[in-house]
């Protein structure tokens, strides 16, 4: 069975500042994987997905992640922090059905 | 208008009532999905669908009844409410397994 572990409950940074969102998955095959966003009561949005057509994804609002199928890592990162990132974050793996992370509150310091 | 829509968006009732939870999407997407979401816990899977008149069970089933019968919609019942019911509960669908999922609003539960 597939599973995912999100490393770190909750990041804050400074505006301006790189973001990194630590994702780590287990699965016996490929997998799809996904970064999805969660704002103040809403329901979640995609970011990105990994397909295995690239190891590095390119998402909405300047995210990006890259597979590293070595270290079964699908990390999440964004040069440049802006306000308006501040959110929750979760990391899903899918070989079928979707397991997502715990989660990742991001917390954006002016 | 497009996409999938949760009713109601908030609700609040007593232990031991019945309460459904209702989720509509118009893609025509294959599968759906229900989930709860609790600090700590993350998303956990209820029920889902793979197709009208199919369901099964996910990670966190009891105190919950699901059914599907037509494609668009994917209703929810607790069908006699605890307080360990109260959370936000999240409708999803799905064109097929491995493709994105569409996450409705959300629907937040209190049962006092």
């Amino acid at each position: 069975a597939q599973s995912v572990t999100q490393l770190g409950s909750h990041v804050s940074v400074s505006e301006g500042a790189l973001v990194l969102l630590r994702c780590n998955y287990s699965s016996s095959v490929p997998p799809y994987l996904f970064w999805y966003v969660q704002y103040p009561n809403q329901g979640l949005q995609l970011l990105l997905k990994y397909t295995s057509a690239a190891t590095l994804v390119k998402g909405i609002n300047g995210f990006e992640a890259e597979f590293k199928k070595s270290e079964t890592s699908f990390h999440l990162t964004k040069p440049s922090a802006h306000m308006s990132d501040a959110a929750e974050y979760f990391c899903a793996v899918s070989i079928g059905d979707m397991r997502f992370g715990a989660g990742t509150r991001l917390t954006v310091k002016p | 208008d497009a996409g999938i829509t949760q009713s109601p968006r908030y609700k609040i009732t007593e232990t031991g009532r019945q309460v459904t939870l209702m989720c509509h999407q118009t893609w025509s997407h294959s599968y759906m999905f229900w989930y709860r979401q609790d600090l700590g816990h993350g998303l956990r899977l209820i029920y889902y669908s793979a197709a009208a008149d199919i369901t099964d069970k996910g990670e966190v089933p009891d105190g919950y009844v699901v059914s599907r019968s037509k494609t668009e919609n994917f209703p929810l019942t607790l069908e006699s409410a605890t307080r360990s019911q109260t959370s936000v509960y999240f409708c999803a669908s799905q064109g097929d397994l491995g493709e994105t999922q569409y996450f409705g609003p959300g629907t937040r539960l209190l049962v006092l």
